[in-house]
């Protein structure tokens, strides 16, 4: 059974527009999520994190939402760019686990 | 932040031998992690490593079929034992580092024929 997923294996955006890629968890023990960018042949990358004590969290172009009583957090990227063009992957921890639990991963493309 | 060396990128490998992976960090970290995505898949945890006491895996996995060795705090090796066309994946070495996240290594694209 899958604790992390992300519904939409792809999104296509146009340059300059938001993108919006979206996560659902069903563990309410996680505590910690975080967003990671994927490019081909390269590891995962560190894009943005929220902890849950808060509802949102900004850097820059990103910001991550989380709606506790959904179980629900969104990555919105504004003005996307095609740069952003990339696999995202959320991913959540809890506990003292120290692990992460990830979801399948949502490939957006940003046409210019 | 710290940065992950791993290797080899890739590697096609006969069935039922042996393969290592290795990991450097150019700094001292506590824990490391070992992941696996196979195609159309998520990352799935396979076992965390600490320095100085054994792997603690993840269900589904066992320390026959990837043996993890963390000898330092600096380097932590994963073996894909006897394989098999179904470990065809990529493998990724991680650690925690503050509030940056998990640091990834870039991964190794592990392909059994």
């Amino acid at each position: 059974d899958q604790q992390v997923k992300q519904n939409s294996p792809s999104l296509s955006v146009q340059e300059g527009r938001i993108s919006i890629l979206n996560c659902d968890y069903t563990n309410s023990m996680f505590d910690y999520f975080l967003w990671y960018k994927k490019y081909p042949a390269e590891g995962p990358t560190f894009l943005i994190s929220i902890s849950s004590i808060k509802d949102k969290n900004e850097d820059g172009r990103f910001t991550v939402f989380l709606n506790k009583s959904a179980k629900h957090l969104s990555l919105h990227i504004v003005p996307s760019q095609p740069g952003d063009s990339a696999v995202y992957f959320c991913a959540a921890s809890g506990g003292s686990q120290g692990n992460l639990i990830f979801g399948k991963g949502t490939k957006l493309s940003v046409k210019p | 932040s710290a940065v992950i060396s791993q290797k080899p990128s890739r590697d096609i490998c006969q069935r039922g031998t042996s393969l290592t992976i290795q990991c450097q960090v150019d700094s001292q970290v506590t824990m490391m992690f070992w992941y696996r995505q196979q195609p159309g898949q998520s990352l799935t945890l396979i076992a965390t490593a600490n320095q100085g006491s054994e792997a603690t895996y993840e269900s589904g996995f066992v320390i026959d079929k990837f043996p993890i060795s963390r000898p330092n705090l600096t380097f932590s090796t994963l073996t894909v034992s006897n394989m098999s066309p179904e470990d065809s994946s990529i493998y990724l070495c991680s650690f925690q580092e503050g509030s940056y996240g998990y640091t990834f290594g870039s991964g190794t694209r592990l392909t059994v024929v």
